[in-house]
């Protein structure tokens, strides 16, 4: 059976604290994996999509990897406004396009 | 460049009562998709939506929801008869294709709607 674990489940760090984010998975034929950040109170914003072992993709303090049984989301120097939950998403080749399975996320709280 | 629209924002239902929850997917995207995000509880894929034609119903439940995105209009998820354990968060996701690794393909996710049931 297809699995998304996220780690840790809370993650309290000061501002410039970098710490990383674990999203491990065990599934039949990665497609894609996603990250999501979450605000409370509303949907889902896109990240990065990752495809293939090896792969890296950055954007602004986060950096996202890939291997063949996990990723791992690097914020670096966090600030405040970088507290949400962080969402891993898997996507499979027997799945169709847009069913994604999500982790439980991680929260994230950026303290000054 | 609006995103996906989620209406209404909150609903409020007594028990027996129907919701009705519409989705507009983002402009140029045709691929629509519900998910349920219930209290304490991560997201959870519901259905796949083409216009006019459902494509992966494998997450909704067998009784009481249903959805639709006509040739013209929103789409559209309805649940009849609603109890208390369909309080919930509900997302609509669009993309612009059904298929590919096109980077551009990305899945966007809308606000969402919280359903209270009382």
């Amino acid at each position: 059976e297809d699995q998304v674990t996220q780690s840790p489940e809370a993650l309290r760090l000061q501002e410039g604290e970098s710490s990383s984010l674990n999203c491990s998975y065990t599934v039949s034929g990665l497609r894609g994996l996603f990250w999501y950040r979450q605000d409370p109170g509303k949907g889902p914003e896109f990240l990065f999509t990752l495809y293939s072992a090896g792969e890296e993709k950055e954007k602004e303090r986060l950096k996202a990897t890939l291997t063949k049984k996990e990723s791992f989301l690097h914020i670096t120097a966090p600030k405040p406004e970088d507290s949400a939950t962080y969402l891993c998403a898997v996507q499979t080749y027997t799945d169709s396009w847009g069913k994604l399975q999500f982790g439980a996320g991680t929260q994230v709280v950026v303290t000054p | 460049n609006a995103g996906v629209m989620q209406n209404p924002r909150h609903l409020v239902r007594r028990r027996g009562q129907e919701a009705r929850l519409r989705c507009s997917p983002m402009k140029g995207h045709s691929h629509v998709y519900w998910y349920r995000q219930l209290p304490e509880e991560g997201l959870k894929f519901m259905v796949y939506l083409q216009k006019e034609n459902i494509i992966d119903e494998s997450g909704m439940p067998k009784e009481r929801f249903s959805a639709e995105f006509p040739k013209e209009g929103p789409s559209i998820l309805r649940i009849q008869q609603v109890v208390r354990g369909d309080s919930a968060a509900y997302f609509c996701a669009s993309s612009p294709m059904g298929e590919g690794l096109n980077s551009g393909n990305t899945i966007y996710f809308g606000e969402g709607s919280w359903l209270t049931v009382v």
